[in-house]
């Protein structure tokens, strides 16, 4: 029953690998996000999209693609991995309205690259 | 773009006392601000929200303020308890706009027994 959730938990890998992270939310939002939450903590959001379409994509390497196959689905895959995107990924969703500002978060992909 | 600064970046205090978490913001059109609160290893939650017609909002031992002329906003937290302990962020955003949800980076309350 788990409201936004997001695959694996825990994803640890080497240098240069491509893997991809998959999230689904069950709320029937149109908005669905990904943020990177680095080791100071720091949440910084990567992509946002409305209804499958892209709406925000932040200053992210094109290394990293987010796809939407439907307004329920937002997987992210990284090409290519460095040291440095080591962090915990977050996919959130929100309700449509004037509500569209509430986020409602996954669990968190904890990513480590080696 | 909007700048949101939060501090202090962490703040300790013994059961029972009350903590105070303060956050500016840059972009004077901003008019909604959440606060959501990580627990180690969990999701971040949201815990309370205000919008920029109100000045104060309470929810039992939580409580919001604004203070819109001097792009301002705090979380006060009564009578803490250890679950408390946690990372709280701040955040500022344009309703209605294009303009994302922007983040503070995050208070860590230690709420000691």
């Amino acid at each position: 029953d788990t409201a936004v959730s997001q695959t694996p938990k825990y994803l640890v890998t080497q240098m240069g690998n491509d893997k991809s992270i998959k999230c689904e939310q069950n709320l029937g939002h149109d908005t669905m996000y990904w943020y990177k939450q680095d080791s100071k903590k720091f949440l910084k959001i990567m992509f946002s999209y409305n209804n499958k379409e892209l709406i925000i994509n932040e200053t992210v390497p094109n290394r990293f693609s987010p796809k939407s196959p439907d307004k329920a689905h937002l997987n992210l895959h990284i090409n290519s991995l460095e040291l440095g995107d080591s962090a915990v990924y977050f996919c959130a969703s929100s309700p449509p309205g004037l509500s569209d500002e509430k986020l409602f978060f996954g669990s968190g992909t904890q990513l480590s690259v080696l | 773009g909007e700048n949101v600064e939060q501090h202090p970046s962490t703040l300790s205090v013994q059961e029972g006392d009350s903590a105070v978490i303060k956050c500016t913001y840059s972009d004077s059109a901003s008019n909604y601000f959440p606060w959501y609160k990580q627990e180690l290893g969990k999701r971040p939650q949201l815990i309370i929200d205000i919008r920029s017609n109100v000045g104060e909002k309470k929810d039992q031992r939580i409580a919001v303020t604004l203070n819109k002329t001097a792009k301002h906003f705090s979380l006060h937290i009564t009578e803490t308890q250890p679950e408390d302990s946690a990372v709280y962020f701040c955040a500022a955003s344009q309703q209605g706009g294009s303009e994302k949800l922007v983040f503070g980076k995050g208070m860590k309350l230690t709420v000691n027994p």
